[in-house]
């Protein structure tokens, strides 16, 4: 079955340390997206990339880094640099520029927590 | 800019009663308008979609008309189940198609 899968579900970082969550899609999606999510709160998006080795910033960046080296795989990097990273993140993914209008595809998510 | 404002929840109903959550978008275009589910520590579900005016989405008993003239695209079930209970996010694609803009997400939370 086609998909998005996330990994791990359950993250624990230290402070300090970079982590890096992954992204795997197989539906042969042009475009992939990450977003954070907080407590009650809705989406916030971080990074997109509608193609292999381009990516945009999102609304917020800052304290993230990404790559985009294969269609497939689209993984986040949460820094140190992010001062307060303990959220619910979710990645997702969508077939632009065929002319069909599906929306996105998300997975399951990682929660990431600080301790 | 795009937009998308939805009623803040939570919207607490007893079972079986009728649901609306209103969303509105900014009438840039002619968007494809969507209605996502998220259920407790998952992700996001695609649960109706449509793609032009006075287009009816539906799935599992909700529907959203794609209304122009109000740039409005609720959501609406006859009859709530206990399951139903989620985050119910309302989005627009741009006029680009490669990017949605997400409503700030309605809790619902149905009781037996």
């Amino acid at each position: 079955d086609g998909g998005i899968t996330q990994s791990p579900k359950y993250l624990f970082r230290k402070e300090g340390q970079n982590v890096t969550l992954s992204c795997e899609q197989n539906l042969n999606h042009d475009a992939m997206y990450w977003y954070r999510q907080d407590p009650g709160q809705g989406l916030r998006l971080i990074y997109y990339s509608q193609i292999v080795n381009d990516f945009q910033k999102g609304d917020i960046a800052e304290g993230y880094s990404v790559s985009r080296e294969k269609k497939e795989s689209f993984p986040l990097t949460v820094t140190s640099a992010q001062k307060n990273p303990t959220a619910f993140y979710l990645c997702a993914s969508s077939d632009v520029g065929t002319g069909t209008n599906y929306g996105y595809t998300f997975g399951s998510g990682t929660r990431l927590t600080v301790v | 800019g795009d937009s998308v404002t939805q009623m803040e929840g939570p919207v607490t109903l007893s079972e079986e009663a009728f649901l609306t959550i209103n969303c509105t978008y900014t009438a840039t275009g002619y968007p494809s308008l969507f209605w996502y589910v998220q259920y407790p520590g998952e992700g996001l579900q695609l649960l109706l979609k449509a793609t032009k005016a006075d287009d009816k989405g539906s799935n599992k008993g909700f529907e959203a008309t794609y209304r122009k003239e109000t740039t409005s695209f609720h959501l609406e079930k006859g009859s709530v189940q206990v399951s139903d209970s989620a985050v119910y996010f309302c989005a627009r694609l741009n006029n680009a198609g490669n990017m949605l803009t997400f409503g700030g997400g309605t809790r619902l939370m149905v009781k037996p």
